[in-house]
């Protein structure tokens, strides 16, 4: 399996508090990437990013933000959750071959009341 | 812009039947395509991948997908489904430019009754 953890694995908060949830790599890829998955939706991108403190916007990214400090790191924040947030939020990293071949973290279900 | 069709939600075998679950996509060139499978409570895992060459790639779990060109269709298959196959199943087509997102369909469930 591929070297990511995501943190945390559950978290249930409320409406209009901040978020932040953590992925981290061992393998020092360059490209990570955080998903949303939803029923009927797939996944869906909500940021990525290509190297540290290099970021950019997928299909979803409104209501989020990243950070990558660290080249194991990328944070993301919600950062004032609301209830269409609730989801599964996925990262994952690029093989560094240059085919997007990408490997998934185990996920956070992440409910918003 | 690219888009991947996976037009079945729901699929039901019977344990030993064989598979094939359908994948279209829209692309303007020859696609980088994937198959990853989801158990429950679990994040995505590879099963295969095509880049270029032999249109048969073979995957992990016995699993083998087709590239047909002329049919934008990517379809996974399995010739004897086990009870432990049973989970969602996504295909997925890498995107053009340098960003290298990767395109997901929405999914089919695979049910695997005894």
């Amino acid at each position: 399996d591929a070297g990511i953890t995501q943190s945390p694995r559950h978290k249930v908060t409320e409406t209009g508090t901040p978020v932040t949830l953590r992925c981290h790599q061992t393998e020092n890829h360059r490209y990570m990437y955080w998903y949303r998955q939803d029923p009927g939706h797939g996944l869906r991108l909500i940021h990525y990013s290509y190297g540290v403190k290099d970021t950019d916007k997928g299909e979803v990214s409104d209501g989020y933000s990243v950070s990558r400090s660290k080249t194991e790191d990328f944070l993301l924040t919600l950062e004032s959750a609301t209830s269409s947030q609730t989801s599964v939020y996925f990262c994952a990293i690029r093989d560094p071959s240059g085919r997007n071949i990408q490997y998934f973290g185990a996920g956070t279900r992440l409910s918003v009341l | 812009a690219q888009s991947v069709t996976q037009p079945d939600i729901h699929i039901t075998v019977s344990e030993g039947a064989s598979l094939e679950l359908r994948c279209n996509y829209s692309y303007g060139a020859t696609p980088y395509l994937f198959w990853y499978v989801q158990s429950p409570g679990q994040g995505l895992q590879l099963l295969l991948k095509y880049f270029s060459g032999d249109t048969l790639v073979q995957g992990i779990k016995g699993f083998e997908a087709e590239f047909k060109r002329s049919q934008s269709s990517f379809n996974l298959r399995k010739p004897s489904v086990h009870w432990s196959d049973a989970a969602e199943y996504f295909c997925a087509v890498g995107a053009s430019g340098n960003t290298d997102k990767l395109i997901f369909g929405t999914g089919t469930r695979l049910q695997v009754f005894p």
